[in-house]
C-alpha cells in the first residue's frame, strides 16, 4: 500500500460527459502528480502541484485540468470526454525532502476510466 | 527531446533463470535521473531503483542489478533467479529533473516468469 488513494477505482460515462477524479496523497506529501496511462500513448506526464500551486505541465490536453485544495488532495477535471480518453489515470506523490534522495514517487491504484 | 526505448515488448523465462531487461534513452540534458518501476497485475507502480546521471556505479539489491552505461545510454535491469512473482510489466523512465515531474517514461517490457 503505498498510502496514496484515488477514487473512483472504475468510471464508465459517455462521449461528451465530465468526470472529476480525486487523489489523496501520502501523508505529508506536498506534491502531487498525474499520469495517463493508454494503450497507444503508454505513461504520460500530465501536471504537478507543489502545496497548492502548479508547478510543472506534461502532455495534458485543454479538456482537462487539475486542481490541488488546502488539505492537499488533488483533482482532475475531464471534460468534453471523448473515446481517446478511456485510459488509466494514476495520482502519484511525493516527499520532497525524500524525493531529493531516492526520486521515488508513491502512486496510488489508479483510476480507470472507460468512455464509450 | 527526450526518449526512452524498452524493445523488448514482452519476455518469456522458466523460474530460475536469468533476464535482463533492456533500456536506452535519449537526452541532450547532462544532468538526469533514470528510474526503473514495476506494475504488477493489480495495476500500482512500485518504485525500484534511481540513477543519476553522474553515478556509473552498478547497483545490487538482492535478485535485482542494474547496469547504467552512459557511453551506450543504457540502464538494463537483471533479474536474477527469477521468480513467478516477478512477473509484471517494467517500465524505465527518465527525468531530467531529481523530483521526478518530467518523467518521460518508455513503453514498458511485460515479464512473464512461468512456473
Amino acid at each position: 500500500d503505498s498510502g496514496v488513494t484515488q477514487t473512483p477505482k472504475h468510471l464508465i460515462t459517455a462521449t461528451g460527459q465530465r468526470v472529476t477524479l480525486r487523489c489523496s496523497p501520502r501523508s505529508g506529501d506536498l506534491s502531487v502528480y498525474w499520469y495517463q496511462q493508454s494503450l497507444d500513448q503508454g505513461l504520460q506526464f500530465l501536471i504537478q502541484y507543489y502545496n497548492g500551486e502548479e508547478r510543472a505541465k506534461g502532455n495534458i490536453l485543454e479538456r482537462f485540468s487539475a486542481q490541488q485544495f488546502p488539505d492537499l488532495h488533488s483533482e482532475l477535471n475531464l471534460s468534453s470526454l471523448e473515446l481517446g480518453d478511456s485510459a488509466l489515470y494514476f495520482c502519484a506523490s511525493s516527499d520532497p525532502g525524500r524525493a531529493l534522495n531516492t526520486g521515488e514517487l508513491f502512486f496510488g491504484e489508479g483510476s480507470r476510466l472507460t468512455v464509450l | 527531446a527526450q526518449k526512452v526505448t524498452q524493445a523488448q515488448t514482452e519476455i518469456s523465462v522458466v523460474e530460475k533463470e536469468d533476464v535482463t531487461l533492456d533500456c536506452v534513452y535519449e537526452t541532450r540534458d547532462t544532468t538526469y535521473y533514470l528510474f526503473w518501476y514495476k506494475q504488477p497485475p493489480s495495476g500500482e507502480l512500485v518504485f525500484l531503483i534511481r540513477r543519476n546521471s553522474f553515478d556509473e556505479q552498478n547497483e545490487i539489491s538482492g535478485r535485482y542489478s542494474w547496469n547504467f552505461q552512459k557511453s551506450t545510454s543504457s540502464f538494463n535491469f537483471t533479474i536474477t533467479a527469477s521468480q513467478v512473482v516477478d512477473s509484471a510489466v517494467y517500465f524505465c523512465a527518465l527525468s531530467t529533473n531529481n523530483y521526478g515531474q518530467n518523467f518521460v517514461f518508455g513503453p514498458g517490457t511485460r515479464l512473464s516468469v512461468l512456473p
